[in-house]
Protein backbone atom coordinates (compact mmCIF):
# COMPACT_ATOMS: atom_id res chain seq x y z
CA UNK A 1 0.00 0.00 0.00
CA UNK A 2 1.88 2.98 -1.25
CA UNK A 3 -1.48 5.88 -0.86
CA UNK A 4 -1.34 9.12 1.00
CA UNK A 5 -4.96 10.00 1.93
CA UNK A 6 -5.73 13.28 2.53
CA UNK A 7 -9.34 14.44 3.93
CA UNK A 8 -11.06 16.25 3.26
CA UNK A 9 -10.79 16.56 -0.44
CA UNK A 10 -12.54 20.47 -0.77
CA UNK A 11 -13.00 23.11 2.03
CA UNK A 12 -14.23 26.33 1.89
CA UNK A 13 -14.26 28.57 5.30
CA UNK A 14 -14.66 31.81 6.34
CA UNK A 15 -11.66 33.85 7.59
CA UNK A 16 -12.88 33.18 11.70
CA UNK A 17 -13.33 29.59 11.02
CA UNK A 18 -10.98 26.52 12.47
CA UNK A 19 -10.34 23.89 10.80
CA UNK A 20 -8.38 20.92 10.36
CA UNK A 21 -6.42 19.16 7.52
CA UNK A 22 -6.01 15.27 8.00
CA UNK A 23 -3.50 12.77 6.32
CA UNK A 24 -2.95 9.17 6.68
CA UNK A 25 -0.10 6.85 5.36
CA UNK A 26 -0.13 3.00 6.55
CA UNK A 27 3.66 2.59 4.70
CA UNK A 28 5.74 2.55 7.83
CA UNK A 29 7.44 6.17 6.90
CA UNK A 30 8.55 8.17 9.90
CA UNK A 31 8.99 11.39 7.85
CA UNK A 32 6.09 13.57 6.70
CA UNK A 33 5.23 16.61 4.93
CA UNK A 34 2.99 19.86 4.25
CA UNK A 35 3.02 21.54 1.20
CA UNK A 36 1.56 24.48 -0.26
CA UNK A 37 0.45 24.84 -3.96
CA UNK A 38 -0.87 27.93 -5.11
CA UNK A 39 -2.29 27.65 -8.86
CA UNK A 40 -0.18 26.99 -11.67
CA UNK A 41 2.99 27.09 -9.26
CA UNK A 42 5.36 24.39 -7.74
CA UNK A 43 4.49 22.87 -4.34
CA UNK A 44 6.42 24.69 -1.24
CA UNK A 45 7.67 22.95 1.76
CA UNK A 46 5.53 24.62 4.89
CA UNK A 47 6.43 21.91 7.83
CA UNK A 48 8.61 18.66 8.13
CA UNK A 49 8.01 16.04 10.72
CA UNK A 50 10.25 13.52 11.38
CA UNK A 51 10.20 10.99 13.84
CA UNK A 52 6.65 12.64 15.19
CA UNK A 53 8.67 15.67 15.97
CA UNK A 54 8.60 18.74 14.03
CA UNK A 55 12.00 19.22 12.19
CA UNK A 56 11.73 21.84 9.78
CA UNK A 57 9.17 25.14 9.83
CA UNK A 58 9.59 26.75 6.56
CA UNK A 59 8.55 30.64 8.09
CA UNK A 60 5.04 29.72 7.79
CA UNK A 61 2.57 32.30 9.55
CA UNK A 62 1.21 31.17 13.24
CA UNK A 63 -2.22 30.57 11.75
CA UNK A 64 -1.46 27.41 10.59
CA UNK A 65 -0.52 24.89 13.16
CA UNK A 66 0.73 21.18 12.25
CA UNK A 67 0.73 17.97 14.32
CA UNK A 68 1.55 14.57 14.41
CA UNK A 69 -0.32 12.47 16.89
CA UNK A 70 1.76 9.13 15.57
CA UNK A 71 3.50 8.31 12.76
CA UNK A 72 0.88 7.33 10.76
CA UNK A 73 -1.27 10.50 11.15
CA UNK A 74 -0.33 14.42 10.31
CA UNK A 75 -2.68 17.34 11.04
CA UNK A 76 -2.86 20.97 9.92
CA UNK A 77 -5.28 23.02 12.08
CA UNK A 78 -6.27 26.20 10.34
CA UNK A 79 -7.32 29.53 12.17
CA UNK A 80 -7.66 32.93 10.94
CA UNK A 81 -6.85 32.47 7.93
CA UNK A 82 -6.37 34.86 4.84
CA UNK A 83 -7.71 34.59 1.07
CA UNK A 84 -4.31 34.41 -0.25
CA UNK A 85 -4.26 31.38 1.90
CA UNK A 86 -6.46 29.65 -0.51
CA UNK A 87 -4.47 26.64 -1.99
CA UNK A 88 -3.67 23.41 -2.87
CA UNK A 89 -2.33 21.65 0.49
CA UNK A 90 -0.51 18.46 -0.02
CA UNK A 91 0.58 15.82 2.11
CA UNK A 92 3.40 13.49 1.75
CA UNK A 93 5.41 11.21 3.33
CA UNK A 94 9.14 9.49 3.10
CA UNK A 95 11.46 6.55 4.89
CA UNK A 96 13.09 8.92 6.71
CA UNK A 97 14.03 12.01 5.23
CA UNK A 98 13.77 14.40 1.93
CA UNK A 99 16.39 12.57 0.11
CA UNK A 100 14.34 9.94 -0.41
CA UNK A 101 10.94 9.71 -2.55
CA UNK A 102 7.90 11.07 -1.12
CA UNK A 103 4.62 9.64 -1.33
CA UNK A 104 2.65 12.56 -1.77
CA UNK A 105 -1.49 12.48 -1.78
CA UNK A 106 -4.37 13.98 -3.74
CA UNK A 107 -4.45 17.22 -1.47
CA UNK A 108 -7.07 19.22 0.02
CA UNK A 109 -7.89 21.99 -2.02
CA UNK A 110 -8.92 25.22 0.48
CA UNK A 111 -10.76 28.70 -0.57
CA UNK A 112 -11.41 30.90 2.14
CA UNK A 113 -13.42 33.54 1.95
CA UNK B 1 21.22 26.96 -0.79
CA UNK B 2 20.33 25.28 -3.80
CA UNK B 3 17.99 26.10 -6.69
CA UNK B 4 16.35 24.61 -9.42
CA UNK B 5 15.36 26.25 -12.88
CA UNK B 6 13.20 24.44 -15.50
CA UNK B 7 13.45 27.17 -18.33
CA UNK B 8 10.88 25.85 -20.32
CA UNK B 9 7.19 26.57 -18.61
CA UNK B 10 5.28 25.11 -21.91
CA UNK B 11 6.15 22.01 -23.98
CA UNK B 12 3.78 21.53 -26.66
CA UNK B 13 4.66 18.29 -28.62
CA UNK B 14 2.65 15.59 -30.94
CA UNK B 15 2.26 12.15 -29.72
CA UNK B 16 4.75 9.42 -30.75
CA UNK B 17 7.47 12.66 -30.74
CA UNK B 18 10.49 12.54 -28.57
CA UNK B 19 10.55 14.83 -26.10
CA UNK B 20 13.18 16.57 -23.35
CA UNK B 21 12.45 18.60 -20.44
CA UNK B 22 15.06 20.54 -18.98
CA UNK B 23 16.63 21.19 -15.68
CA UNK B 24 19.20 23.17 -14.15
CA UNK B 25 20.35 23.74 -10.51
CA UNK B 26 22.44 25.39 -8.58
CA UNK B 27 24.29 24.65 -5.39
CA UNK B 28 27.65 25.18 -3.83
CA UNK B 29 27.49 21.19 -2.66
CA UNK B 30 26.60 17.99 -3.91
CA UNK B 31 22.86 17.80 -4.17
CA UNK B 32 20.13 15.10 -5.08
CA UNK B 33 17.93 15.33 -7.74
CA UNK B 34 14.62 14.07 -8.21
CA UNK B 35 11.66 14.52 -11.49
CA UNK B 36 8.12 14.09 -10.54
CA UNK B 37 5.42 14.16 -12.72
CA UNK B 38 1.42 15.97 -11.11
CA UNK B 39 -1.36 14.85 -13.24
CA UNK B 40 -4.53 17.31 -13.29
CA UNK B 41 -6.31 17.01 -9.70
CA UNK B 42 -4.05 14.85 -8.24
CA UNK B 43 -0.71 14.84 -6.03
CA UNK B 44 3.03 14.33 -7.34
CA UNK B 45 4.71 11.18 -8.15
CA UNK B 46 8.05 10.51 -8.07
CA UNK B 47 9.42 9.44 -11.90
CA UNK B 48 13.04 9.14 -11.17
CA UNK B 49 15.84 10.41 -9.17
CA UNK B 50 19.54 10.74 -8.81
CA UNK B 51 21.53 10.33 -5.78
CA UNK B 52 24.86 8.87 -7.01
CA UNK B 53 26.44 6.81 -9.49
CA UNK B 54 25.78 6.27 -12.96
CA UNK B 55 24.61 9.38 -14.45
CA UNK B 56 21.85 7.82 -16.74
CA UNK B 57 18.81 6.93 -14.77
CA UNK B 58 15.84 5.37 -15.43
CA UNK B 59 12.66 6.05 -14.27
CA UNK B 60 8.77 4.49 -14.42
CA UNK B 61 6.62 5.30 -18.14
CA UNK B 62 9.93 4.98 -20.13
CA UNK B 63 11.12 8.41 -18.82
CA UNK B 64 15.31 9.07 -18.25
CA UNK B 65 17.16 11.64 -17.26
CA UNK B 66 20.78 12.38 -17.11
CA UNK B 67 22.99 14.01 -14.42
CA UNK B 68 25.64 16.49 -16.29
CA UNK B 69 28.05 17.77 -13.04
CA UNK B 70 29.96 20.03 -15.13
CA UNK B 71 26.45 21.58 -16.82
CA UNK B 72 24.64 21.50 -13.65
CA UNK B 73 21.91 20.29 -15.89
CA UNK B 74 18.88 17.18 -15.17
CA UNK B 75 17.16 17.39 -18.60
CA UNK B 76 14.25 14.58 -19.05
CA UNK B 77 13.88 12.76 -22.08
CA UNK B 78 11.13 10.30 -23.33
CA UNK B 79 11.48 9.04 -26.78
CA UNK B 80 8.22 8.77 -27.69
CA UNK B 81 5.16 10.28 -26.22
CA UNK B 82 1.60 9.26 -25.45
CA UNK B 83 -1.52 11.01 -24.60
CA UNK B 84 -1.41 10.32 -20.92
CA UNK B 85 1.94 11.56 -20.86
CA UNK B 86 0.13 15.12 -20.84
CA UNK B 87 0.72 16.40 -17.26
CA UNK B 88 3.06 19.52 -15.48
CA UNK B 89 6.24 18.21 -14.69
CA UNK B 90 8.67 19.14 -12.16
CA UNK B 91 12.54 18.96 -11.45
CA UNK B 92 13.45 19.15 -7.90
CA UNK B 93 16.58 19.09 -5.37
CA UNK B 94 17.24 18.31 -2.20
CA UNK B 95 20.91 18.62 -0.04
CA UNK B 96 22.71 15.84 1.13
CA UNK B 97 21.51 15.79 4.84
CA UNK B 98 17.58 16.03 3.87
CA UNK B 99 17.39 19.37 5.44
CA UNK B 100 16.04 21.40 2.05
CA UNK B 101 14.05 20.78 -0.67
CA UNK B 102 13.06 23.25 -3.78
CA UNK B 103 10.74 22.05 -7.13
CA UNK B 104 11.46 24.19 -10.24
CA UNK B 105 8.96 26.12 -11.56
CA UNK B 106 7.63 23.11 -13.62
CA UNK B 107 6.69 22.19 -17.36
CA UNK B 108 3.50 22.06 -18.22
CA UNK B 109 3.86 19.25 -21.14
CA UNK B 110 1.20 18.81 -23.47
CA UNK B 111 0.98 15.65 -26.00
CA UNK B 112 -1.13 16.45 -29.14
CA UNK B 113 -2.69 13.90 -31.03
Amino acid sequence: DTEVTQTPKHLVMGMTNKKSLKCEQHMGHRAMYWYKQKAKKPPELMFVYSYEKLSINESVPSRFSPECPNSSLLNLHLHALQPEDSALYLCASSHRDLQETQYFGPGTRLLVL
Amino acid sequence: AQSVTQLDSQVPVFEEAPVELRCNYSSSVSVYLFWYVQYPNQGLQLLLKYLSGSTLVKGINGFEAEFNKSQTSFHLRKPSVHISDTAEYFCAVSDRAGNQFYFGTGTSLTVIP
